[in-house]
């Protein structure tokens, strides 16, 4: 079983919320990570767009607009990277990651979403 | 403004060898971990080694240990990653990024082994 593992593809309306998920192996709780996301369009390297660990214990990426944020969802063991306002410059490649065990980084498969 | 510019992939033949390089500039480079991820095109992200600011600590995917080796020179402000035995499925564009978060990443250097 992946360590991270991400929906393939989303597709939302342009103006809608758009709700991307991260759902970490059952051994490892939620609880314990920052998610990081980055968003990659084509041709583009990945860009840093925040971390979410808690309401506490939260970054957003320099420059990164207010309508993608972080949250989790414990009960199904998930990190969450909400769109709101769905617009179509949104249409991209996301990935989750985590520093798991502390020494070594692992990216979620990645999820592509379409602004139709 | 922070950038980060890889260079020296290219075609090597399998069991070959290739020195990858990123050069830093508009922040402090001594300061920062450092990272390699590398994406096969069309394909997910993959990260393959991290080296902390004073290269006190580093650590490598289970996919090239033993066989890449990270470094940085802090006084010319560059990432380094000696790639030997490599092997087909080590192709792919390899990035240079900054922090544990990754906040910043180069445009990629393209490794073809084959």
């Amino acid at each position: 079983q992946a360590v991270l593992t991400q929906p393939s593809s989303l597709s939302a309306s342009p103006g809608a919320s758009a709700s991307l998920t991260c759902t970490l192996r059952s051994d490892i709780s939620v609880d314990s990570y920052r998610i990081y996301w980055y968003q990659q369009k084509p041709g583009s390297p990945p860009q840093y767009l925040l971390r979410y660990k808690s309401d506490s214990d939260k970054q957003q990426g320099s420059g990164v607009p207010s309508r993608f944020s972080g949250s989790k969802d414990a009960s199904a063991n998930a990190g969450i990277l909400v769109i709101s306002g769905l617009q179509s410059e949104d249409e991209a490649d996301y990935y989750c990651m985590i520093w798991h065990d502390s020494a070594t980084m692992v990216f979620g498969g990645g999820t592509k979403v379409t602004v139709l | 403004e922070v950038q980060l510019v890889e260079s020296g992939g290219g075609l090597v033949k399998p069991g070959g060898s290739l020195r990858l390089s990123c050069a830093a500039s508009g922040f402090t480079f001594r300061t920062y971990t450092m990272n390699w991820v590398r994406q096969v095109p069309g394909k997910g992200l993959e990260w393959v080694s991290s080296i902390t600011s004073g290269s006190g600590y580093i650590y490598y995917a289970d996919s090239v240990k033993g066989r890449f080796t990270i470094s940085r020179d802090n006084a010319n402000n560059s990432l380094y990653l000696q790639m030997t035995g490599l092997r087909g499925e080590d192709s792919a564009l390899y990035y240079c990024s900054r922090d544990r978060n990754m906040d910043s990443w180069g445009p990629g250097t393209l490794v073809t082994v084959s």
